[in-house]
């Protein structure tokens, strides 16, 4: 059955760092969103992405966040300059059409030291 | 602004006793509604879904209505097993002022033992 896959499973990296987290989509899937949750926290949308533009944004997607299509499978999550407060469980989900149900990567654990 | 409300967790049953996991909502427009789990090590799986108030949601086993007049999508399922052991999280979008965003509950821990 296919599923969203994400990599890392665990990133560590030093504020002030950039970090990419990576996502393959499920192949036919045309609508890709990231999700993160804060440890004790609910799970808070970020972005969606359709034909290579940001559809949509929640206002905690500020200039800090990117995403990107880089080639025909991959979608990341790029953070520029990572916070304290970044560190989190970050999900990626797609979606075959708009509105139709979203399928969930594993979730990358982020942890900024 | 959407947002929705779980009971507080975590749940703890023994294998066969019934489950309710509450869940309420507040929304700009009219929500669909939806009931995610995550087992262990895994990513959320949609569980089941309601886009109509009255229509009732329902997959192994689990059942939820969707409530308009109590503003509510509460979980249920009338023999839990082991396997159920996992995180619930209900959710809901509005299409027409949210487009395909997620809104998320707290998520509930269910932990069922033998």
């Amino acid at each position: 059955e296919p599923e969203v896959t994400q990599t890392p499973s665990h990133q560590v990296t030093q504020m002030g760092q950039e970090v990419i987290l990576r996502c393959v989509p499920i192949s036919n899937h045309l609508y890709f969103y990231w999700y993160r949750q804060i440890l004790g926290q609910k799970v808070e949308f970020l972005v969606s992405f359709y034909n290579n533009e940001i559809s949509e944004k929640s206002e905690i997607f500020d200039d800090q966040f990117s995403v990107e299509r880089p080639d025909g499978s991959n979608f990341t999550l790029k953070i520029r300059s990572t916070k304290l407060e970044d560190s989190a469980m970050y999900f990626c989900a797609s979606s075959r059409e708009h509105y139709n149900e979203q399928f969930f990567g594993p979730g990358t654990r982020l942890t900024v030291l | 602004g959407d947002s929705v409300t779980q009971m507080e967790g975590p749940v703890t049953l023994s294998e066969e006793a019934f489950l309710t996991i509450n869940c309420t909502y507040t929304a700009t427009g009219y929500p669909s509604l939806f009931w995610y789990v995550q087992y262990p090590g895994e990513g959320l799986q949609l569980l089941l879904k309601a886009t109509k108030a009255d229509d009732k949601g329902s997959n192994k086993g689990f059942e939820a209505t969707y409530r308009k007049e109590t503003t509510s999508f509460h979980l249920e399922k009338g023999s839990v097993q082991v396997s159920d052991s996992a995180v619930y999280f209900c959710a809901l979008s509005v299409k027409e002022t949210s487009g395909s965003r997620l809104t998320f509950g707290e998520g509930t821990q269910l932990t069922v033992n033998p």
